[in-house]
């Protein structure tokens, strides 16, 4: 199985700050990789798949980029709605695997 | 946009078999593959395995000895059974599409069915 390690494991940065978590597979994964964002309670929702393409309806401040093993969400001006959990999840092999999630707590 | 509706039963007794059901309203069924993830309470998503519309599985490995995944194509519908759960089953069920040539996720889960395995 493939491994995915995301970091940190919790962020508390301030409304306007530019965040970014990390995503890293134990091997390869060719850009087979999605960001989720679960809010408490809420079903878990698709941001980003191949790892920079936008989900229709996203907000333009997420973007996605990466390649081989290593993957960055990007949230350009945080949100007070971006609170939530982020998990990535790579489709490059199966079965195929989350990463332990990053909550993102505003400051 | 597709939405995915998904049912079944929230309360079991260990050894009992898990029954879902998701449907797939406003879209197509063929060209993807049809998705069962899961979460228990308070941790992270774990993937259960998927069916194309002509009946393709593929399961994860640690589950794959109690999982059937079945489609309905006449309903435009598919299933989830998960044999002899115990508690280390208690989770939230989620239904989520993908598409089958890219392998890209795409669109909204179903809304989730709380899945309690007690005695």
């Amino acid at each position: 199985d493939i491994q995915m390690t995301q970091s940190p494991t919790s962020l508390s940065p301030s409304v306007g700050d530019r965040v970014t978590l990390t995503c890293r597979a134990s091997q390869g994964i060719s850009k087979s990789l999605a960001w989720y964002q679960q809010k408490p309670g809420k079903v878990p929702k698709l941001l980003v798949y191949a790892a920079s393409r936008l989900e229709t309806g996203v907000p333009s401040r997420f973007s996605g980029s990466g390649s081989g093993t290593d993957y960055t969400l990007t949230i350009s001006s945080l949100q007070p709605e971006d609170s939530a959990t982020y998990y990535c999840q790579q489709y490059y092999s199966i079965p195929l695997t989350f990463g332990g999630g990053t909550k993102v707590e505003i400051k | 946009q597709v939405q995915l509706q998904q049912w079944g039963a929230g309360l079991l007794k260990p050894s009992e078999t898990l029954s879902l059901t998701c449907a797939v309203y406003g879209g197509s069924f063929s060209g993807y593959y049809w998705n069962w993830i899961r979460q228990p309470p308070g941790k992270g998503l774990e993937w259960i395995g998927e069916i194309n519309h002509s009946g393709g599985t593929n399961y994860n490995p640690s589950l794959k000895s109690r999982v059937t995944i079945l489609v309905d194509r006449s309903k435009n519908q598919f299933s989830l059974k998960l044999s002899s759960v115990t508690a280390a089953d208690t989770a939230v069920y989620y239904c989520a599409k993908v598409e089958a040539q890219t392998r890209n996720p795409h669109g909204p889960w179903g809304q989730g069915t709380l899945v309690t395995v007690s005695s």
